[in-house]
């Protein structure tokens, strides 16, 4: 299985409410990052937070790591219609071999 | 400033013929990455470049994918020859930092369908 692995693989919400979406790993990392796609601007880059970091926020973005667990969440408060993207996220491991792995992604769907 | 740019934007081929792709990154970023994305998945780092010198290709399937980026600026990804399963959009990214410590810029990829 994926060294990242998103949850839910889909989500619908109507705009306003709160989505979140989790992100689970397998191995130590450096650094876990979310990226968000979609067919008008690709792929972009969100959030990094460090292994030594708990909590980061951006704007409307909250993302938080737990490293005992491996996981990470990503909230996106007072959701809009412009958010409606697929959400990854990617994981920086520790070590050799395969060392950047992007999850199989989240679809979100943010219905006014 | 500029983005990432990639071309051409879409290809088809036939399989076990040949296909390039070009990529220009951000003016000034060392770091170039290529990657694959298959429909309905994540992308997949192919190779990174740190300026000209190849930092991790572990993932790239050699006998029969290549990948340069001379002076350390421009890069083109090569598939001789293609198969069926190497339909994907193809996505070139630069970073001003080496490794995965900072922001990667994407560019808008090509996509890629094998017949």
């Amino acid at each position: 299985s994926q060294q990242g692995e998103e949850d839910p693989q889909a989500l619908s919400i109507q705009e306003g409410e709160n989505a979140t979406m989790n992100c689970s790993y397998k191995t130590s990392i450096n650094n876990l990052q979310w990226y968000r796609q979609n067919s008008g601007r690709g792929l972009v880059h969100l959030i990094l937070i460090r292994s030594n970091e708990r909590e980061k926020h951006s704007g409307r973005l909250r993302v938080t790591l737990d490293t005992s667990k491996k996981s990470s969440s990503l909230l996106i408060t007072a959701s809009r219609a412009a958010d409606t993207a697929s959400y990854f996220c990617a994981t920086d491991a520790k070590g050799y071999g395969q060392n950047f792995v992007f999850g199989p992604g989240t679809r979100l769907s943010v219905l006014p | 400033e500029a983005g990432v740019a990639q071309s051409p934007r879409y290809k088809i081929i036939e399989k076990r013929q040949s296909v390039a792709f070009w990529c220009n990154p951000i003016s000034g970023h060392a770091t170039l990455y290529w990657y694959q994305q298959i429909l309905g998945q994540g992308p997949k780092l192919l190779i990174q470049f740190q300026n000209n010198g190849v930092v991790d290709d572990s993932q790239l399937p050699k006998d029969r994918f290549s990948a340069e980026r001379l002076k350390g600026v421009d890069s083109t990804l090569k598939i001789q020859p293609a198969k069926l399963e190497d339909s994907a959009v193809y996505l070139c990214a630069s970073s001003r930092d080496s490794g995965f410590e900072g922001t990667q810029y994407f560019g808008p990829g090509t996509r890629l369908t094998v017949l």
